[in-house]
């Protein structure tokens, strides 16, 4: 099993369909995130979730609907999305320690392409 | 609020060189600094993570060198191979040691 798993790798939908995204890591790992990456734009951090618990939320609209149901499955929920919407969103996922044993790496998935028509 | 900046945005060399990526950040308050490295249409593999405690880190033709009061960090690669080309990606992690801010990338095209 490689260590973080998205599926699907390409998602095509209208702007009124819902759709979910799926994560899974196996690498044991206690924390989980949602990244964007549009063209010609950095990554941005969307939600990150510790121990199932939904710790940051960048700022993100409401039709972007996290779920975190263990620590090893992340989901996100898509809901009338706008064409702008359109990107590459990476899971990934890390051990989250005390602060002061430092910062371990994040580890990522292959990523969901997404197309909104 | 962090910015992160690559420069080159593309970078094209013959195998074999030696060659030095450029990443800086405007805020110095950083907990680490992290190079990635991204195959088109794959995800990120973190390559190396330097703690804000330390200068550089190492691995294998890898070094990557941390400046915090200048806001630089450099990713040296020693003798460039073909497999080498892919987009390299710093990020940042300042506020709240799990929020990284990442640069736009340097895209490496190695020839034979």
């Amino acid at each position: 099993e490689t260590g973080v798993t998205q599926t699907p790798r390409h998602l095509v939908m209208g702007m009124t369909n819902k759709k979910s995204l799926k994560c899974e890591q196996h690498l044991g790992h206690n924390a989980m995130y949602w990244y964007k990456q549009s063209a010609k734009k950095p990554l941005e951090l969307m939600f990150v979730y510790n121990f199932k618990e939904q710790t940051e939320n960048n700022s993100v609209p409401s039709r972007f609907s996290p779920e975190c149901p263990n620590s090893s499955h992340l989901f996100l929920h898509l809901h009338t999305l706008q064409p702008e919407d359109s990107a590459l969103y990476l899971c990934a996922s890390s051990q989250r320690g005390d602060i002061r044993d430092g910062n371990q790496p994040q580890h990522f998935g292959d990523g969901t392409r997404l197309s909104i028509l | 609020k962090q910015e992160v900046t690559q420069i080159p945005a593309a970078l094209s060399v013959p195998e074999g060189e030696n060659l030095v990526l450029n990443c800086s950040f405007t805020d110095s308050a950083i907990y680490n600094l992290q190079w990635f490295r991204q195959d088109p249409g794959k995800g990120l593999t973190s390559l190396l993570l330097i703690q804000s405690s330390q200068r550089e880190q190492t691995s294998g033709r890898l070094n990557a060198s941390l400046d915090k009061s200048s806001g630089r960090s450099t990713l040296y690669i020693a003798a460039s191979q073909p497999g080498d080309s892919a987009t390299y990606l710093c990020a940042a992690s300042n506020t709240g040691f799990q929020k990284l801010v990442f640069g736009t990338g340097t895209r490496l095209l190695v020839s034979p």
